[in-house]
């Protein structure tokens, strides 16, 4: 099993509809993020968070929002998507080593219609 | 201001052959990690090597090895022997201190084709 898990791994939506996208780990890790990929982009930071009861806003966080529901539970939502939101979706957890590598779900992929 | 920037879109490389992939980064935080990932077609972000600020000998992971260059702000990836299954996008990417909950910035990625 996967380290860190997305779910759902594909999505279409339409205009105006709330989604949730979720992600856990079996890590151990307290850091997680959400990170959106757009072609030609890389990858933006979404939310970042530390602990259940720290959240953080990163570069791109309009018109989405995050819920920290345990230290293995991180979920991104978007209230009422737009087609711009359309996107590959990344959540991502890191420990407190030297390195501090980000370590990957395997993305979720979400088209706004 | 862009904190990593990847100048190469797209690289082409023959199989067997070495390629560098260029990477050049912004900070004024002496403490900093440098990392590059790599993201074939199928999507997964995959984590290739790291340099930190501090290390004095360039990180080397098998057929991976990066450039440090502190003074130009540079961290190359090299590719040596390259495979078919080397064919995929490949991202530079910083952690600066503590900045951002260490998170990491990321370039924009140059895509990597490898012919036979």
């Amino acid at each position: 099993d996967a380290d860190v898990t997305q779910t759902p791994r594909n999505r279409i939506t339409k205009t105006g509809k709330r989604i949730m996208l979720e992600c856990s780990q079996t890590k151990g890790h307290d850091r997680m993020y959400w990170y959106r990929q757009d072609p030609g982009l890389g990858l933006r930071l979404i939310y970042y968070s530390f602990d259940v009861k720290d959240i953080n806003k990163g570069e791109i966080s309009d018109g989405y929002s995050v819920s920290r529901q345990a230290q293995a539970k991180f979920s991104l939502s978007l209230e009422s998507a737009i087609p711009n939101q359309t996107a590959l979706y990344f959540c991502a957890t890191t420990g407190t080593g030297v390195r501090g590598e980000l370590f990957f779900g395997e993305g979720s992929r979400l088209t706004v219609l | 201001a862009q904190k990593i920037t990847q100048t190469q879109p797209g690289m082409f490389v023959q199989e067997k052959e070495a390629v560098t992939l260029d990477c050049t980064y912004d900070t004024s935080d002496p403490s900093y990690g440098l990392f590059w990932y790599k993201q074939p077609s199928s999507g997964e972000m995959i984590f290739l090597i790291y340099q930190g600020s501090y290390d004095q000998q360039n990180a080397t992971e098998g057929r991976y090895s990066l450039n440090f260059q502190k003074a130009r702000k540079s961290a190359n990836l090299v590719i040596s022997a390259s495979q078919l299954g080397d064919s995929a996008m490949y991202f530079c990417a910083m952690r600066e201190g503590g900045n951002s909950g260490y998170a990491l910035n990321f370039g924009k990625g140059t895509s990597l084709l490898v012919t036979p």
